[in-house]
């Protein structure tokens, strides 16, 4: 058990659907991240989030909004996705943005049909 | 931000010590070695961090040579249920987290 969980476990949505991804830290972290881990690829860092402020945008289309209402839940809202954007989707959470100990979620299977 | 190259898979054996080297040429002073885990439709989980020299846990050894250009991962007598995927990071804990995952190394231990 990580401290870390997310909702859905998998989810399949339509191009034309809105969806949102939960996650949820019992650690006591104050920061944050959303990684998005496709089939065959690296994970890519998506957003930061520190004392519920966000602290980085890796370039991400707009079609992904993250909230963060404060340090223990975050969100990701989606809209008008793309086939490509299946992937497995990450929450993780740090004691502080300088940690290298990051803890991961189990992550939300994403599907786009 | 430091690139790391790691071998992208390795096949062990059952109670088979495995070494997994990464390189990491451009590291700089600020720069911690960190090792991840990831076993399948699972986020990764953190292993070990090194600065230099040795590192030893419950799960792992860490090699850091004097250049700390490269770094080994050591898992000893491995089993079947260390089979992952295994991730080498260097962190800058001296500019924000900059957690930057290469595509990893693939583990396969087999009986």
């Amino acid at each position: 058990e990580t401290g870390v969980t997310q909702t859905p476990r998998h989810l399949v949505m339509g191009m034309t659907n809105k969806k949102s991804l939960k996650c949820e830290q019992h650690l006591g972290h104050n920061a944050m991240y959303w990684y998005k881990q496709s089939a065959k690829k690296p994970l890519e860092l998506m957003f930061v989030y520190n004392f519920k402020e966000q602290t980085e945008n890796n370039s991400v289309p707009s079609r992904f909004s993250p909230e963060c209402p404060n340090s223990s839940h975050l969100f990701l809202h989606l809209h008008t996705l793309q086939p490509e954007d299946s992937a497995l989707y990450l929450c993780a959470s740090s004691q502080g943005v300088v940690d290298y100990n990051i803890y991961f979620g189990p992550g939300t299977r994403l599907t786009v049909t | 931000l430091a690139k790391t190259t790691q071998p992208i898979s390795m096949d062990s054996y059952e109670g088979q010590e495995v070494n997994i080297t990464c390189s990491h040429n451009n590291i700089a002073t600020n720069d911690y070695i960190t090792w991840y885990q990831q076993f399948p439709s699972q986020g990764p989980r953190f292993i070990i961090q090194g600065y230099k020299t040795k590192v030893t846990n419950e799960v792992a050894s860490l090699f850091i040579p004097a250049d700390r250009k490269s770094s080994t991962l050591s898992l000893p007598r491995v089993s079947l249920s260390d089979t992952a995927v295994y991730y080498c990071l260097v962190v800058d804990t001296g500019g924000g987290n900059k957690l930057t995952f290469g595509t990893g190394t693939q583990l396969k231990v087999e009986l």
